[in-house]
């Protein structure tokens, strides 16, 4: 079957502007993730759903990023007046059940000029 | 705070056995050890996971210590594909929620 998806899978944008980034989980996964990583680096968890709530977005680097999870399925990250230092590629993951086996997607490179 | 502590790289050569060490010892009792890896320009995958006892699947195995302030992967005969970036997570439990504390990962180099 289909895995997890990413859109974009680049994105390249003008410091200050706002984006979004998409996540499609693998159908049936209650819990998705989202992470950062930057080049060279290892991954920074981000916020992770199970359903549509997220319990702890302690996470997200600042209050420019947020994310939401609609109809138990798709997810969005929303960086808002993006800032050179959020470029990186951003990965999400899903599981069938919550901290079970993730399944992660290609990731979207984001690039901030 | 939980966090886990690996070398940066290691060498293997092909078709003998890798142990990939990690330190965790502020582990605490409910935090499971996860291993995952990162081939070149893909996403990372899933390798095994444990808390207590010693772990086996078709990919790996999994030695925790019996204090659990470290734990063992271990590639029983490597290939040239398992040449990635192997990266020892605990899910640890920080005010009542939990999260994913990842370590820099070890990359590991398989000579033929």
């Amino acid at each position: 079957g289909a895995g997890v998806s990413q859109s974009p899978s680049n994105k390249v944008t003008e410091k200050g502007k706002d984006v979004e980034l998409r996540c499609d989980p693998i159908s049936g996964h209650t819990a998705l993730y989202w992470y950062r990583q930057s080049l060279g680096q290892g991954l920074e968890f981000l916020i992770y759903f199970q359903g549509n709530s997220a319990p702890d977005k302690s996470g997200l680097p600042s209050d420019r990023f947020s994310a939401e999870r609609t109809g138990g399925s798709v997810s969005t990250l929303t960086i808002q007046r993006t800032q050179q230092e959020d470029s990186a590629v951003y990965l999400c993951a899903s599981s069938p059940i919550l901290w079970g086996e993730q399944f992660f997607g290609p990731g979207t490179r984001l690039t901030v000029l | 705070d939980a966090k886990t502590t690996q070398p940066n790289s290691m060498e293997s050569n092909e078709e003998e056995p890798v142990h990939l060490p990690c330190n965790h010892s502020t582990i605490s009792g409910t935090d499971y050890i996860h291993w995952y890896r990162q081939l070149p320009s893909q996403g990372p995958e899933y390798v095994i996971h444990g808390l207590t006892s010693n772990v086996n699947n078709r990919m790996a195995s999994l030695a925790i210590a019996e204090d659990r302030k470290s734990s063992t992967l271990i590639l029983h005969r490597a290939t040239l594909r398992d040449a990635a970036v192997y990266y020892c997570i605990l899910r640890a439990t920080m005010d009542s929620n939990y999260q994913l504390i990842w370590g820099a990962g070890t990359k590991l180099i398989i000579k033929p």
